[in-house]
């Protein structure tokens, strides 16, 4: 059974450039969760997916876009990098539209460094 | 107040006792919870969920949800050098998580 999958492992970047991460679920999973986690800090919610739309936004500007596809997969568009976007980036998966009693599971994350 | 707060630690025990984590929540989390593990430079793991007040079991694992106090632990028995990692506790609430900063337990041999 494949568990969700993140790519790339790493990535570095500049100050302004834009960047795609992408996510495939669990099998059998249909909802996406993107979050962002800094040195030393609990995951931040970004925003949630299901049926090929945003369900939810945290508290995050409008430079943090995202997509899911109809196989469920999901990329997590950054664009006008700053300093401050350097993080783990990680998606978790779920089921059933993310009732909230669906446990989320996540991938390896992504670790973005903006230079 | 942050919605899920957690004593950031640093928490120490010696191999065989018993790990005690606790967390609180505001009004914005709703009934589910759950407790996940993070080693250093990995992702989080869950490790249990709970949905009703009272205690749940789960090998050396037991969760503890109190709704009335708005109050959700973690014990680990027997503790083991490979439990030392960070305890993230996250509750739901508007089709998210949200997470504490997270306890970092080290279990001394």
């Amino acid at each position: 059974d494949a568990g969700v999958t993140q790519s790339p492992t790493h990535l570095i970047k500049t100050r302004g450039q834009q960047v795609t991460l992408r996510c495939s679920p669990k099998s059998g999973h249909d909802t996406v969760s993107w979050y962002q986690q800094a040195l030393g800090q609990g995951p931040q919610f970004i925003f949630q997916y299901y049926e090929e739309e945003e369900r939810q936004r945290g508290n995050f500007p409008d430079r943090f876009s995202g997509h899911q596809f109809p196989n469920y997969s999901s990329e997590l568009n950054v664009n006008a990098l700053l300093l401050g976007d350097s993080a783990l980036y990680l998606c978790a998966s779920s089921l059933a539209g993310g009732d909230e009693y669906n446990e989320q599971f996540f991938g390896p994350g992504t670790r973005l460094t903006v230079l | 107040q942050k919605e899920v707060e957690q004593n950031s630690g640093p928490l120490s025990v010696p191999e065989g006792a018993i790990a005690s984590l606790n967390c609180t929540y505001s009004d914005r989390v709703s009934q589910s919870f759950f407790w996940y593990r993070q080693y250093s430079g990995k992702s989080p793991e869950l490790i249990m969920s709970i949905y009703s007040n009272g205690d749940k079991e789960d090998g050396r694992f037991t969760a503890q949800l109190n709704k009335a106090s708005q109050y959700v632990s973690l014990l680990i028995r027997d503790s083991q050098p490979s439990d030392s990692a960070t305890y993230l506790c996250a509750g739901t609430g508007a089709n998210n998580l949200f997470f504490g900063t997270g306890t970092r337990l080290t279990v001394i041999p």
